[in-house]
């Protein structure tokens, strides 16, 4: 059964820079039909896609986040990371982890809430 | 980008009846839309996906219908687990991926 964690500091300072990683487990990430990505979920509010990426680098984000945001995936350590620039308050939210097959998210991580507070 | 609106807000529903939740595209998406049902504390969980086919392991009560731009997701009797937060998501044009901001089934 596959299994994705979500790791990283759950406090981060507004304008610093906001880093989470993704370990995968019970399987395998080197396939060009899974993309690893990131999804947010304000506290009380919806869902927001974020950006995802295969394994071998093609990478798709959302617009309103592209100018802020990186992804990278490192398949030796069945891992992938989130790096999100220049943080405020706004990016305060539960961050998932999740695999993409297609249209959909079919494996979730537990999320983890990063607050952006001084 | 494609904007999902999901009705109503809130759904108060008894447990053992049916609950019929829809989700409305700013676009035709043909049949690219998929629900989501997310319990308190707990990540998402895919249900239903090219608007109708049930994904694995998701029980018959549920059922998605719809195309264009307007669609439904049924729960034939709702059990405990049911009562949670459900969320549209297109894919028709992407990125971005984009999700409605979700319908609460709760206990009448």
């Amino acid at each position: 059964q596959l299994q994705l964690q979500e790791s990283g500091p759950g406090l981060v300072k507004p304008s610093e820079t906001l880093s989470l990683t993704c370990t995968v487990s019970g399987g395998s990430m080197s396939s060009s039909y899974y993309y690893w990505g990131w999804i947010r979920q304000p506290p009380g509010k919806g869902l927001e896609w974020m950006g995802s990426m295969n394994y071998n680098g093609s990478a798709y984000y959302n617009p309103s986040l592209k100018s802020r945001i990186t992804a990278s995936v490192d398949t030796s350590k069945n891992q992938f990371s989130l790096k999100l620039s220049s943080v405020t308050a706004a990016d305060t939210a539960v961050y998932y982890c999740a695999r993409r097959v297609g249209c959909c998210h079919d494996y979730w991580g537990q999320g983890t809430l990063v607050t952006v507070s001084s | 980008e494609i904007v999902m609106t999901q009705s109503p807000a809130t759904l108060s529903v008894s447990p053992g009846e049916r609950a019929t939740l829809s989700c409305r595209a700013s676009q035709s998406i043909g049949n690219s839309l998929a629900w989501y049902r997310q319990r308190p504390g707990q990540a998402p969980r895919l249900l239903i996906y090219s608007a109708s086919i049930r994904a694995t392991g998701i029980p018959a009560r549920f059922s998605g219908g719809g195309s264009g731009a307007d669609f439904t997701l049924t729960i034939s009797s709702l059990q405990s687990e049911d009562f949670a937060v459900y969320y549209c998501q297109q894919y028709h044009v992407w990125p971005p991926w984009t999700f409605g901001q979700g319908t609460k089934v709760e206990i009448k």
